[in-house]
């Protein structure tokens, strides 16, 4: 079975810091990996998407993510982090390579401290 | 242009009730999936729609869901019997088609409360 973790539900950076959210995979085959965005009281974004087609990924707002296989993971950064990025992101998985059946980690809350 | 909507946006009911949640997808989006958040969870697939079938319900938790999309576009999903574990966030996503190279669209969510 597939699924994501997710280290650390909660991270605070300062603005203009480096954002890393960490996500590692469980999958039995190649996995199709996600990051999603969920802002305050508003629906999920999508925000990247690895395919296999490059291991690094760039997403919206300065977004990316590399993936990994050596270390199972797919972890989001950002060389800068705005005020604005505060959220929750979550990592997520399939193996069909659509969105259906997507599994989700249970989400990182970012902190940006001015 | 208009994005997923879904209605009502908050609805509280009475353990054993039937309630019923809509979705209205982005137009000519012909993929439309529901997610069901618990709280301090992630998404938890529910249903996919491919059209107007569905295409894999594998996520429904039990025979008490079931969802519909007629027409293709809108779809309903329908939740006979509350129970208080079924409190949650229920989410509408829809995509151009199905597929890893199309971006999905989610809807703000209906926040169920079962008393």
């Amino acid at each position: 079975a597939q699924s994501v973790t997710q280290l650390g539900s909660h991270v605070s950076v300062s603005e203009g810091a480096l954002v890393l959210l960490r996500c590692n995979y469980s999958s039995s085959v190649p996995p199709y990996l996600f990051w999603y965005v969920q802002y305050p009281n508003q629906g999920l974004q999508f925000l990247l998407k690895y395919t296999s087609a490059a291991t690094l990924v760039k997403g919206i707002n300065g977004f990316e993510a590399e993936f990994k296989k050596s270390e199972t993971s797919f972890h989001l950064t950002k060389p800068s982090a705005h005020m604005s990025d505060a959220a929750e992101y979550f990592c997520a998985v399939s193996d069909s390579g659509g969105y259906q059946k997507v599994t989700f980690g249970i989400g990182t809350k970012l902190q940006v401290i001015p | 242009g208009a994005g997923v909507s879904q209605t009502p946006s908050n609805k509280v009911t009475e353990k054993g009730k039937y309630v019923e949640l809509r979705c209205d997808p982005i137009s000519g989006h012909t993929a439309l999936y529901w997610y069901r958040q618990s709280l301090g969870q992630g998404p938890e697939f529910l249903i996919y729609f491919q059209g107007t079938g569905a295409a894999d319900d594998s996520g429904l938790p039990n025979d008490r869901f079931f969802a519909v999309r007629p027409e293709g576009s809108v779809s309903t999903l329908k939740i006979q019997r509350t129970e208080r574990g079924d409190s949650a966030v229920y989410l509408c996503a829809s995509s151009l088609i199905a597929g890893n190279q199309e971006t999905q669209y989610f809807g703000p969510g209906t926040r169920l409360l079962v008393l």
